[in-house]
Order: structure tokens, then sequence, then C-alpha cells
């Protein structure tokens, strides 16, 4: 098994670009998740996912879209991006046993 | 709605000494608790979880945790910590029938030589 997969591990973008950042899932779980992290924050959940077809906010949504087609993958588009989107992304995705397996992170960065 | 305080935001050990890092949690009945660990430059693996049973929970590279109800505190420990130890910590609480965990923000472990 991979696990967690995401791609890129790192991206520089101009302010108003878009770009998606990929999460793909080989243990067919269910729930996925995205979340960001900054210093001092700890880990901010932007939007999640239950199951194909079915996506949620989190805590910090704005200027981020989610889709989920399948179970296995869960990518994460930002719009139009701003330096505050700078951060280090991590998908995660859950068992039905809670606990939640991570993969190893984009780090973006807005200029 | 769950809640998780780490109270340390940096805790520096030497290498070779006993380690207790504190995770406390607000929820209303039995939560599901976890530790996480962050090596720099890399995602969040497991280290131990608490859903039910036994409050001393072992975990995995030698760490274990205690459930204690009555301080609603979920403490992660290790006798002698190792160089390849320092990274960072998170607890994170869970409830059953909920997909969302809620994550502490962190505890940033060093060690010196």
């Amino acid at each position: 098994n991979a696990g967690v997969t995401q791609t890129p591990k790192f991206q520089v973008l101009k302010t108003g670009q878009s770009m998606t950042l990929q999460c793909a899932q080989d243990m067919n779980h269910e729930y996925m998740s995205w979340y960001r992290q900054d210093p001092g924050m700890g880990l901010r959940l932007i939007h999640y996912s239950v199951g194909a077809g079915i996506t949620d906010q989190g805590e910090v949504p704005n200027g981020y879209n989610v889709s989920r087609s399948t179970t296995e993958d869960f990518p994460l588009r930002l719009l139009s991006a701003a330096p505050s989107q700078t951060s280090v992304y991590f998908c995660a995705s859950k068992s039905f046993t809670y606990e939640q397996y991570f993969g190893p992170g984009t780090r973006l960065t807005v200029t | 709605a769950q809640s998780v305080t780490q109270p340390d935001i940096h805790i520096t050990v030497s290498e070779g000494a006993s380690l207790e890092l504190r995770c406390n949690y607000s929820y209303g009945a039995t939560p599901y608790l976890f530790w996480y660990v962050q090596s720099p430059g890399q995602g969040l693996q497991l280290l131990l979880k608490y859903f039910s049973g036994d409050t001393l929970v072992q975990g995995i590279k030698g760490f274990e945790a205690e459930f204690k109800r009555s301080q609603s505190s979920f403490n992660l420990r290790k006798p002698s910590v190792h160089w390849s130890d320092a990274a960072e910590y998170f607890c994170a609480v869970g409830a059953m029938g909920s997909y969302i965990p809620t994550f502490g923000r962190g505890t940033s472990l060093i060690v010196h030589p």
C-alpha cells in the first residue's frame, strides 16, 4: 500500500493563479480531509468528504474548492491564490477505527 | 463541541531523560484520543490511540499515554528520550459518530545531547 500520496511536494504560485493539489489514497477509506498547517496554528481543517460525491466545509474553507468523484481521490483547488494561502497542506484519510493517515504534505508559497 | 489544549508550546529535554507531554481535552462523553508525531518535513504519524478499556495505552517508538477521565487529560510519556524523538507532537480528540477530530496546536520537542 502507498497509503496517502500528495502531489506536488513544493509549489510556487503568483497571486491570482489557480492550481490543484492532488491527493489519493489506496486504503478504501470513505473519509478524507484537507488541512493547512501554519506556524503556531496547528492543523486547521479546510474541507472534508465522507464519501464519493459528498463534501463539506471545515474551519477555513474560503478560497478553496473540493470535489470527490471517486473514493480514492480528493483534489483541493485554489481558485485565485493569495499570499495568505502560503502554507503546508496535508491530505488525510480516516479508517473506520477513527485513526487518520496523513500524506507527506505540499509546501505552497504564493508571491 | 470538543476541544484540545496542549499547554506547552516547546519542551526541551536531555537525551536519556524522561518525557511527559501534556494534553487536556473538553468533551461531554467518552472521547477517542490520539497522539500523532510529525518529524521535520514529514506528515503526521499515529503514535497511539485510546478508545476504551485499559487507561494506559502503549504506542510505537516506546511511547505510552494515560487517559485520566477525572482530569480530562491524556498525557504522553516516554521513560528515556532519544535524539530521534525530536519532533512536533499533536494530541487529538474525536467522538463516536463524528467525522471531524480536533487537533491541539502541538508541542515541539527539542532533545539536547
